[in-house]
């Protein structure tokens, strides 16, 4: 079955300062890769996602891009602001309708 | 429209003992899920249901069961609590390809 694996566990950046959280996953068959952020005490919140059809997807400060060859995508947040301290999750699946694979989680720390 | 809603938000058990976390959503999804979430593991599939009257095993359904007697609402059951099941639960509902997650549930088995 998939796996993902997610990088780094913890994360701290100064604010104003871009950050970067990788996944790799294991099935070549996954198209759909959303990333999910979760707020103390709250359940993760699906924040971007991206289709297999696409290199990148841009929404505001938020991307993420995806390569297929290597089997990896990546969350890019810039200009960071303190309100983006959160627990962040990727995952991945056969398609939309199918079950989600997450990985283990970013604890993101935005320093002012 | 309160999405999705869990209770309760926390419970003490003893090992052996039982008890059931309740998923409600108004938004009248098909798909819903449980899942638990443990530190450095993310979150973890436990069962899954795609309508009424019908359920599915996930990734770690051992020691759970389940039910979708109604729409609304999925039920997730602990029939003899373990330590390992020490975990936050969070139920999820699903439209199209975006899962809507409650606030989770936090349980401490003794």
């Amino acid at each position: 079955g998939e796996n993902v694996e997610q990088h780094p566990s913890t994360l701290s950046v100064q604010e104003g300062d871009s950050a970067v959280i990788k996944c790799t996953y294991s099935d070549s068959a996954s198209n759909y890769f959303p990333w999910y952020k979760q707020e103390l005490g709250k359940g993760p919140q699906l924040i971007i996602d991206i289709r297999s059809n696409v290199g990148e997807k841009k929404d505001q400060r938020i991307a993420v891009t995806l390569n297929k060859t290597a089997k990896h995508f990546s969350l890019h947040i810039t200009e960071t602001q303190p309100e983006d301290s959160a627990v962040y999750f990727c995952a991945a699946s056969l398609s939309p309708a199918q079950k989600l694979v997450f990985g283990q989680g970013t604890r993101l720390t935005i320093n002012p | 429209n309160a999405g999705v809603t869990q209770t309760p938000k926390f419970r003490v058990l003893k090992t052996g003992q039982s008890m059931t976390l309740l998923c409600a959503q108004d938004m009248n999804h098909e798909y819903m899920y449980w899942y638990r979430q443990d530190p450095g593991m993310g979150l973890r599939l436990i069962h899954y249901s795609v309508g009424e009257g019908t359920t599915a095993k996930g990734e770690v359904p051992d020691g759970y069961n389940v039910s979708r007697l109604k729409k609304q609402n999925f039920l997730l059951g602990l029939e003899s609590a373990a330590p390992s099941q020490t975990s936050v639960y969070f139920c999820a509902s699903r439209v199209q390809e975006t899962q809507y997650f409650g606030p989770g549930t936090r349980l401490l088995v003794l």
